[in-house]
Order: structure tokens, then sequence, then C-alpha cells
């Protein structure tokens, strides 16, 4: 199975200051060529996760545009340029790639 | 407004079965890839199986193969999963999802809790 390590998996944050989760998985993640898919999630105390970024890079409907996703081949990366109180919770990267699809074990950002 | 909602959970002893169920609304999914997630507590989370629109195509997690089957009704509109032979560590929230690329699922449902305990 395709391993996906998060870090760090603990993220104590300042309101207003930049935040940057890494994702690593243990193989690449390009598709058919053409597509890449990972996925980042988040899922705050008592809900189901939400999907933020999709494809590495594409930000989904609704979701506030500090949040931002890059990467490329095994490396790819969550920022939040400026934390507000809301963004506390469990985030997650998930690769869509090589079944059975994977979770990272979570970073859990705290102000 | 797109809803889904899983039902079925509760509590169970090792070995016994349940059905979960997941009914979808406000949104035609029956082209829809759809697929199980579990969430065991206070843990990660953990893709289980997925099935195509017309059925014609299954994967499943080695943790769960043999054991669980997933199957669908479009015309209700509904997901469902068997889980059979249950284990104590497949107590977890179990959750349904879908979207037009099951691979990033953009729809969750609330998840049903399955207690596994003698």
């Amino acid at each position: 199975d395709v391993v996906m390590t998060q870090s760090p998996l603990s993220l104590p944050v300042t309101l207003g200051q930049p935040a940057s989760i890494s994702c690593r998985s243990t193989q690449g993640l390009v598709y058919s060529g053409r597509y890449t898919f990972l996925n980042w999630f988040q899922q705050r105390p008592g809900q189901s996760p939400r999907r933020l970024i999709y494809e590495v890079s594409n930000r989904d409907s609704g979701v506030p545009d500090r949040f931002s996703g890059s990467g490329s081949g095994t490396d790819f990366t969550l920022r939040i340029s400026r934390v507000e109180a809301e963004d506390v919770g469990v985030y997650y990267c998930m690769q869509g790639t090589h079944w059975p699809w994977t979770f990272g074990q979570g970073t859990k950002v705290e102000i | 407004q797109v809803q889904l909602v899983e039902s079925g959970g509760g509590l169970v002893k090792p070995g016994g079965s349940l059905r979960l169920s997941c009914a979808a609304s406000g949104v035609t999914f029956s082209d829809y890839y759809k697929g199980w997630i579990r969430q065991a507590p206070g843990r990660g989370l953990e893709w289980l199986s997925y099935i195509s629109g017309d059925s014609g195509d299954t994967n499943y997690a080695d943790s769960v193969k043999g054991r669980f089957t997933i199957s669908r009704d479009n015309a209700q509109g509904s997901l469902y999963l068997q889980l059979n032979s249950l284990r104590v560590e497949d107590t977890a929230v179990y959750y349904c999802a879908t979207g037009p690329q099951i691979r990033t699922p953009d729809y969750w449902g609330q998840g049903t809790l399955v207690t596994v305990s003698s």
C-alpha cells in the first residue's frame, strides 16, 4: 500500500500567522500520465471530513483563498496564509491514485 | 442541497453482522462511483470499498475483503455495506462518500458508529 506520511502531526499556530503541512507518499501519484489524485481534507471536531483541495492544488468552492496546495511527485504541501480561529481541526492528505487509496495520519492544528 | 445520510450502525458481538445504508438526496448520484470509509475512535481514516454506478466495478481493502460486501440500489438512491464476521477492530465510524470523481470524494455523510464488543 502507498503510505502517506504527514508532518508535523501537531501544529500549534498563532492567529494571523502562516502554517504549512507536509505530506509525502511512498510512490509517485500520477495516474494515467495525466492526473495526480492528491487531496486535502479538513475535519473539525465532531464533524465529517470536508474536502479543501483536490488534485494537488484545486481549491473547492467556498474554501477561503488563504488555503493553497502545491507539490508534485511524492512531496506535497498544504499552506494556510493567515490562520483564523475556524481553521482549528485535523487535516488529512489522501492519495486516490493507487488502490487502496490511503490517508495520512492527520495533522492537528490548534491555536 | 446534497445530502448523504448513513444508518444501520450499532452494537454487535464479535462474529456478528450488520448492514449499513447510505441514502442520497439533492442530486442524482446514479452515475457516480460511491464508497465507504471508516474512522476508528481517535484514529485516522481508512478506505474500505468502492462501487461503480452500474455496480460492475467494485474493490475492497484487504482488511475487509471476504467479510464486507458493497452494493447499491440506484432506484432508491441508496448505497449499502454488508458487514459480516465482525471483529473488535472493526469498531469505527463508517462514512459513505461520493462525487464526480470518487478518487477525490467531495460529498460525505455524517457517519454511523459501529461498535463490536462482547
